[in-house]
């Protein structure tokens, strides 16, 4: 069965430092997002990507994150330069367009990243 | 808000008993999934219930949806030690693709 997957599992970075995280989501969808959860909270969403584009993104997502499909495969999360409180799980979704009506989303294992 | 909350926040069943969670939202949904998280690790799909369904079972699993009470439950039945996680609903409303996660269930099951 298809599946999201995600790299690196685990990420630790110092702060003020540039980090990528990976997804590669599952072929033929088309529809992207990024989610994270800070330990012991909730899933937040931060953005959607459709198109080549942001299609929706919370208000998270500030100027220090980025986000790009750079080839037909991979779709990355970049955080400029990382703060204390980016430490958290993040975790891809990716969705199809088989169906208008469909809205499933299928996540990825998550990266934890942890910013010291 | 449109945020799921779901309900209890923390329960704690022997092997065997049944546990029920419960969600409920604000606004017009298109569907709600339900997930599992053990502690510190992914999220695992359980089930996606759409806003004209009213039940779902997979394996010891049933989910209901009540769309004029905007409510959702899981029911786990003869759970077992491993069914230990955290349980999330997460809804996606109508005219925007995001899913709203509550703040999840902290299920215990004790041998």
């Amino acid at each position: 069965e298809p599946e999201v997957t995600q790299t690196p599992s685990h990420q630790v970075t110092q702060m003020g430092q540039e980090v990528i995280l990976r997804c590669v989501p599952i072929s033929n969808h088309l529809y992207f997002y990024w989610y994270r959860q800070i330990l012991g909270q909730k899933v937040e969403f931060l953005v959607s990507f459709y198109n080549n584009e942001i299609s929706e993104k919370s208000e998270i997502f500030d100027d220090q994150f980025s986000v790009e499909r750079p080839d037909g495969s991979n779709f990355t999360l970049k955080i400029r330069s990382t703060k204390l409180e980016d430490s958290a799980m993040y975790f891809c979704a990716s969705r199809d367009k088989v169906s208008r009506s469909s809205y499933e989303q299928y996540f990825g294992p998550g990266t934890r990243l942890t910013v010291t | 808000s449109q945020q799921g909350e779901e309900d209890p926040q923390a329960l704690s069943i022997q092997e065997g008993e049944n546990a029920t969670m419960n969600c409920s939202y604000k606004t017009s949904i298109n569907n709600l999934q339900w997930y599992r998280q053990n502690s510190g690790r992914g999220l695992v799909h359980l089930i996606l219930i759409r806003s004209n369904e009213r039940e779902k079972h997979s394996g010891r699993l049933r989910v209901t949806l009540d769309t004029s009470k905007k409510s959702s439950s899981l029911l786990i039945t003869a759970s077992r030690a491993a069914d230990t996680a955290s349980y999330f609903c997460a809804t996606a409303f109508s005219g925007t693709y995001k899913y709203i996660f509550g703040t999840g269930t902290r299920l215990k099951v004790l041998a």
